[in-house]
């Protein structure tokens, strides 16, 4: 099946860094790359998201990066603020969600 | 989008006995998933609930430990069965229109359960 490895598990920065999250997925079959943010005592809530046609995606502050064939994709997060702190997860889809272990980011104001 | 809302939100359980989770979704939906997440830890699919009929388990789950109902397109139930110390966990309903889990899944906030 498929395997995620996500790094860094933790992630301090200043406010105003930037955030960068990497994750590495086994399944050339999976075709849609999701990332989740989770605040304390509440479900994952999807940020961004590409698909395997896709090199690249941005939405303000957030963008992510896939390199099919190196099997690995990246969340970048620029101009960081304290809000942004939360665990971020990635998550590799074929056919079924398989998610990396998580990400606490923290960010210093 | 899609609004889900899961109760209980948390239970103190003892051991041996079974618990039920309800999700209900603010609209229909394609896809309902039952998600174990350990605190601090990353999320593990239990199961894709399936309406009118029987769940797709994952590798190490099993529906006598947890069986699951789907009446409709919009309400799903999990039960921890004759739960021990180990099923303490939160338990996360999520839900997508996507077939075959490959478009934005929106959560529920969980269900924390610890079992003494």
């Amino acid at each position: 099946g498929e395997n995620v490895e996500q790094h860094p598990s933790t992630l301090s920065v200043q406010e105003g860094d930037s955030a960068v999250i990497k994750c590495t997925y086994s399944d050339s079959a999976s075709n849609y790359f999701p990332w989740y943010k989770q605040e304390l005592g509440k479900g994952p809530q999807l940020i961004i998201d590409i698909r395997s046609n896709v090199g690249e995606k941005k939405d303000q502050r957030i963008a992510v990066t896939l390199n099919k064939t190196a099997k690995h994709f990246s969340l970048h997060i620029t101009e960081t603020q304290p809000e942004d702190s939360a665990v971020y997860f990635c998550a590799a889809n074929a056919g079924k969600s398989t998610f990396g272990d998580g990400t606490t980011l923290t960010v210093k104001p | 989008s899609a609004v889900i809302s899961q109760k209980p939100s948390r239970d103190i359980c003892q051991r041996g006995t079974s618990l039920t989770i309800q999700c209900q979704v603010d609209s229909q939906v394609t896809m309902m998933f039952w998600y174990r997440q350990q605190p601090g830890q990353s999320l593990t699919l239990i199961a894709t609930a399936n309406q009118g009929s029987e769940a797709t388990y994952e590798s190490g789950f099993v529906i006598d430990k947890f069986p699951i109902s789907r009446p409709n397109l919009t309400f799903s139930t999990l039960t921890v069965s004759n739960m021990s110390p180990e099923d303490s966990s939160i338990y996360l309903c999520s839900a997508g229109q996507a077939t075959g889990n490959t478009g934005e899944l929106f959560f529920g906030e969980g269900s924390r359960l610890t079992v003494l």
